[in-house]
């Protein structure tokens, strides 16, 4: 399966409403989770079952979607946001990421 | 606090093997999911393996790409995993973190425990 994000990048300011697109190859129903990864850093899981956040991840993320057509939303841009984004199916084996959004300044 | 902590990578020849280690403190790898997940410099996140709790049978799986080159094991007694690695070329070159989640969370599809990540650089 294969994932895809768009934009690659985008440049956004603080308090702006961001959103992130990702499309799987194939229906992957609600097997879709977003990862967000800081530079030097590991990937910290954000999202999970399309819309589900993690524990302790603030309520302006939210995620929305089904089958193959998936977004993240970031309601209001807080500084500590500037990262990227990746989206991952896990709707069997290989898991797949999509190929990353870098959400700069 | 659990911690996850690489090791073994560095720089190896086209065609060499390398054995990456992680290990684990305050979380059990026989009982939970581990796996490893890597990133070639610039580039974005390749999912490679993962092997189930012993409960459930140990059962592995791997990415298409690594597929048949690299094997994922665990070592009970030493609370850490390894990825074996055979047959290396330049475009395994790559940041290569370990990565473990409980039932639930990997459930979910998600590693929630990661290291800090070791350098493989595959290179003549």
């Amino acid at each position: 399966i294969q994932m895809t994000q768009s934009p690659s990048s985008l440049s956004a300011s603080v308090g702006d409403r961001v959103t992130i697109t990702c499309r799987a190859s194939q229906d992957i129903t609600h097997f879709l989770a977003w990862f967000q990864q800081k530079p030097g850093r590991a990937p910290k899981p954000l999202i999970y079952a399309i819309s589900s956040r993690q524990s302790g991840v603030p309520s302006r993320f939210s995620g929305s979607g089904f089958g193959t057509q998936f977004t993240l939303t970031i309601s209001s841009l807080q500084p500590e946001d500037f990262a990227t984004y990746y989206c991952q199916h896990y709707d069997g084996y290989p898991r797949t990421f999509g190929q990353g959004t870098k959400v700069e300044i | 606090d659990v911690q996850l902590v690489e090791s073994g990578g560095g720089l190896i020849q086209p065609g060499g093997s390398l054995r990456l280690s992680c290990a684990v403190s305050e979380f059990n790898v026989n009982e939970n999911f581990m796996g490893w997940v890597r990133q070639a410099p610039g580039r974005g996140l390749e999912w490679l393996s993962v092997v189930y709790p012993s409960d459930t049978g140990g059962r592995t799986y791997y990415g298409d790409f690594v597929r048949g080159r690299f094997t994922i094991s665990r070592d009970s007694s030493k609370n850490a995993i390894f990825l074996h690695m055979d047959s290396l070329r330049a475009d395994d070159t790559a940041v290569y973190f370990c990565a473990g989640a409980i039932r639930p969370t990997y459930e979910r599809g998600l590693f929630d425990q990661w290291g800090q990540g070791t350098l493989v650089t595959v290179s003549s």
